[in-house]
């Protein structure tokens, strides 16, 4: 029972260099988000997708890209990072977006550290 | 634009203390309130909430709605030190839920 899995746990990375976050769910879920947590921000929205194929912009997307080729699996690019993407990643899924009795199903968190 | 507004955004009481967290929001087309409990790792859920006035309950949780007045309020009785955690309050709109910056609650012995 994995639910939603996210690699990988900690990264530092070099300003410019690119990476791609990997989050996985076995759950059937249609919604999946990626989410960055920075101290006294909360957490704020990068991107979503409502279903296999499609993505779309959340509140924080500029220097990231997505991809849901397939359903099971969000992945999340950094192209060229910068220190301002020093955050904590958080994905997540849900089957109906927010029509659900107990909200999203989160991973663990990717620390990312850019230098 | 669509917000959520925590407060206090820190607090810290002492074993045994009720504390009361409170959660405003703004948004187009409210669907749900969430509230998470946070430690250092992904949240988790706590309350889903989504009609006025009813209370949902939880050992020493509990919480309320107002879509009148647009808050809600958690609260948490005889506070323990594992009660030491970030609260965070989401609020959903069909697609996303909106979170905000959280309230971190300190419980000392």
């Amino acid at each position: 029972n994995a639910g939603v899995t996210q690699t990988p746990k900690f990264r530092v990375l070099k300003t410019g260099q690119s990476m791609t976050l990997l989050c996985a769910q076995d759950m059937n879920h249609e919604y999946m988000y990626w989410y960055r947590q920075d101290p006294g921000m909360g957490l704020r929205l990068i991107h979503y997708s409502v279903g296999e194929g499609t993505t779309a912009k959340g509140e924080v997307p500029d220097g990231y890209n997505v991809s849901r080729l397939k359903k099971q699996n969000f992945l999340l690019g950094l192209e060229s990072a910068a220190p301002s993407q020093t955050s904590v990643y958080f994905c997540a899924s849900s089957q109906t977006g927010t029509d659900v009795n107990y909200g999203y199903t989160f991973g663990s968190g990717t620390r990312l550290t850019v230098v | 634009e669509d917000k959520v507004v925590q407060s206090p955004l820190s607090l810290v009481v002492h074993e045994g203390d009720t504390v009361t967290l409170n959660c405003s929001y703004e948004v187009t087309n409210f669907r749900s309130l969430l509230w998470y409990k946070q430690e250092k790792k992904a949240p988790t859920f706590l309350f889903m909430l989504t009609s006025s006035g009813i209370e949902k309950k939880s050992g020493r949780l509990s919480s309320i709605l107002d879509k009148k007045e647009l808050f809600s309020i958690l609260n948490i009785t005889a506070t323990q030190t594992g009660d030491s955690a970030v609260y965070l309050c989401a609020v959903g709109t069909g697609n996303q839920f909106y979170f905000g910056t959280g309230t971190s609650l300190t419980v000392i012995p």
